[in-house]
């Protein structure tokens, strides 16, 4: 069964703030992805990576960096926080030599007062 | 631009009736069109997936409908259960990349 974990679960911070959004997978999948999910948008890829050292630019990667220092884990850090990044942050993984499906976290919601 | 768009925003049936989920396009390159179901407070997962060179995939009691030329797509939900009230998302894949562009959502509710 498929695994993606995201720490933490609820975080609440201040505009100019840094926060960093982690994800861990232990499907040794080589593909990881962040997203961000607002209503009326669906879901949004942010960056992602094809697999430990390598990052990409999503579709909407202002304001945010990332950063893949392993097979397993994947960051999403946001240098100076701002209130319109308050949203629901999914990470997930794929390999398409496995298959095409990509397998979600259960989410970080972010506030930024 | 929204490149995958989805309708109805909501939708609501009633237990036992055949819910029908729309989805278009732009893109002619995306050749892989899975759709995710959510729950609340969880994240999205894979329900059913279709490839560009079918134009039916079927899976129980989901179905996907899908017309290459007119750039469209539909899940069809037969005898729709409570437990299937959920936010349906329409995905979309440009070949030789591994990145998805996801429609707005439609949140099913079925009324028992």
């Amino acid at each position: 069964e498929a695994a993606v974990t995201q720490s933490p679960r609820n975080k609440v911070a201040v505009t100019g703030g840094k926060v960093t959004l982690s994800c861990n997978q232990t499907n040794n999948h080589n593909n990881m992805y962040w997203y961000r999910q607002d209503t009326g948008h669906g879901l949004r890829l942010i960056h992602y990576s094809y697999g430990a050292g390598s990052t990409e630019k999503g579709d909407i990667p202002d304001g945010y960096k990332a950063s893949r220092p392993s097979q397993e884990n994947f960051s999403l850090i946001l240098e100076l926080a701002t209130p319109s990044q308050t949203s629901v942050y999914f990470c997930a993984s794929g390999d398409t030599d496995r298959g095409l499906e990509q397998y979600f976290g259960p989410g970080t919601r972010l506030t930024v007062l | 631009q929204q490149q995958v768009r989805q309708s109805p925003q909501s939708l609501t049936v009633w237990e036992g009736e055949t819910a029908i989920l729309n989805c278009s396009y732009e893109n002619s390159a995306f050749d892989y069109f899975p759709w995710y179901q959510q729950f609340p407070g969880e994240g999205p997962a894979l329900l059913i997936s279709i490839l560009s060179v079918s134009n039916k995939k079927e899976d129980g009691r989901f179905t996907i409908f899908f017309n290459k030329r007119e750039k469209k797509l539909s899940l069809h939900i037969a005898d729709s259960q409570p437990g299937d009230s959920a936010t349906y998302f329409c995905a979309a894949r440009t070949g030789g990349n591994n990145k998805l562009t996801f429609g707005q959502g439609t949140v099913l509710s079925v009324i028992p």
